[in-house]
């Protein structure tokens, strides 16, 4: 079955830097990628939607300043956490999906640590 | 509004079974899903239900009720692993998908 790829699992980064997490589908065509976070013991919070070739739709209170989505090519969507704060900190997972009916993939997640 | 309900936390022994529940109440129906989801990691693509009735899958089951906004996943012969949390969610009209806070399980021996 199709397969998608996050990376890095886990990350540990100092406040102020900026974090690139990277969403791979790879063996489908991602029409859609969707970005949500989850604070422990907390369900998922999509943050953003993204389509291939055009600018993310982000959901309100999710500033598109700060996490910047980057969906370039029908395979890759990445997220860029900048100037990270250390309530930032949280498991961020990206899922893709080939089209509406289809069924959506989840990536492994990224744990990020801001400290 | 849109939201989904599904209690917060639910206890049984291993070898059991444990029926969780989902009810829904959002603007049109696409669908809903089941997904296990363990600590630390990314939740698991457990059922998938869009037309009444029962899904059997292995020792998981998902029950749909569109007309009372409901469902459940129905889980049998309880094993250890099977402690995780289970998320209900529900694609709309408008093809969003509505999330459910999750079902913490928690087997005992």
């Amino acid at each position: 079955g199709a397969v998608v790829s996050q990376h890095p699992s886990r990350v540990i980064c100092k406040s102020g830097t900026s974090v690139k997490i990277e969403c791979r589908s790879l063996d489908f065509q991602a029409t859609t990628m969707f970005w949500y976070r989850q604070f422990p013991k907390k369900s998922l919070m999509l943050m953003a939607t993204s389509n291939e070739g055009s600018k993310a739709t982000y959901e309100q209170g999710v500033e598109k300043d700060k996490f910047l989505i980057n969906h370039a090519s029908l395979t890759l969507s990445t997220l860029t956490v900048t100037s990270a704060h250390p309530e930032d900190s949280s498991f961020y997972i990206c899922r893709v999906t080939g089209g509406l009916n289809t069924e959506a993939f989840f990536g492994q997640g990224t744990r990020l640590t801001v400290v | 509004g849109q939201n989904i309900d599904q209690p917060t936390e639910m206890t049984a022994t291993e070898g059991a079974i444990v029926q969780i529940n989902c009810t829904y109440q959002t603007s049109g129906f696409n669908g809903l899903f089941w997904y296990q989801q363990h600590a630390g990691e990314a939740p698991t693509f457990l059922s998938y239900n869009v037309l009444d009735g029962l899904e059997e899958k292995g020792r998981f089951s998902s029950f749909l009720s569109r007309s009372k906004g409901y469902s459940y996943l129905l889980l049998k012969e309880l094993q250890m692993k099977d402690s995780a949390s289970y998320l209900c969610a529900v694609k709309n009209s408008n093809y969003q998908l509505i999330w459910g806070a999750g079902t913490k399980l928690i087997i005992k021996p």
